[in-house]
């Protein structure tokens, strides 16, 4: 099976400036999540779709951070403006069902650097 | 809350070296419990997970059991290889949320 789509691999911009990411899950798999992974750190949970609802989004920085999944299948994530501390590595994930036996299967992800 | 916690690297094995990453967690309920790869370069893969207490979770020589009464699932494998080395995330998904939370990860270099 085709995995999860991430684009674009890579974003350079300066701060203030926006920028979006797309995510386009493994089919048939109706959550979808995406991630912040700072350098050294682990992945941190923005926000957490059950097919196109919200499921969680309380670490999701609300005044700078959007994301929409509005047909229930791909998302955009999007920063506006960016801070220097948003430069990350922005993981899309997606798994069959909120079940806790259901693993979440990863993209590549999104390197983003704002100077 | 529920909570992650593994050993701090990076760890240096020399090859054919016997592994063991320690990972402890905090969690309401039953929670599912993984480990998580990531090689240079590459995205995260799931490398095997187990879904209640004493069950094993096994894949490409690595193994861990799923331990209730000390809380942890320590990753282990009997002989490494140059090739096993990557950061590798221990995770819990909770039974509640559906919400995957990570540890902070452990570098592991293999040196031939």
């Amino acid at each position: 099976e085709a995995g999860v789509a991430q684009s674009p691999r890579y974003k350079i911009i300066e701060k203030r400036q926006s920028v979006a990411f797309w995510c386009n899950p493994i089919s048939g798999h109706a959550t979808l999540y995406w991630y912040q992974q700072i350098l050294g750190q682990g992945p941190k949970l923005l926000i957490q779709f059950q097919n196109n609802g919200v499921v969680d989004d309380s670490q999701l920085p609300k005044d700078r951070f959007s994301a929409e999944r509005l047909k229930g299948v791909d998302s955009t994530l999007k920063i506006q403006p960016a801070k220097l501390e948003d430069s990350a590595v922005y993981l899309c994930a997606s798994s069959l069902s909120q079940e806790e036996n259901s693993p979440l299967h990863f993209g590549n992800g999104t390197r983003l650097t704002v100077t | 809350g529920n909570s992650v916690t593994q050993m701090e690297g990076p760890v240096t094995l020399s090859e054919e070296a016997f592994l063991t990453i320690n990972c402890t967690y905090t969690a309401t309920g039953y929670p599912s419990l993984f480990w998580y790869v990531q090689y240079p370069g590459e995205g995260l893969q799931l490398l095997l997970k187990a879904t209640k207490a004493d069950d094993k979770g096994s894949n490409k020589g690595f193994e861990a059991t799923y331990r209730k009464e000390t809380t942890s699932f320590h990753l282990e494998k009997g002989s490494v290889q140059v090739s096993d080395s990557a950061v590798y995330f221990c995770a819990l998904k909770a039974s509640n949320t559906g919400k995957l939370i990570f540890g902070q990860g452990t570098t592991l270099q293999v040196k031939p």
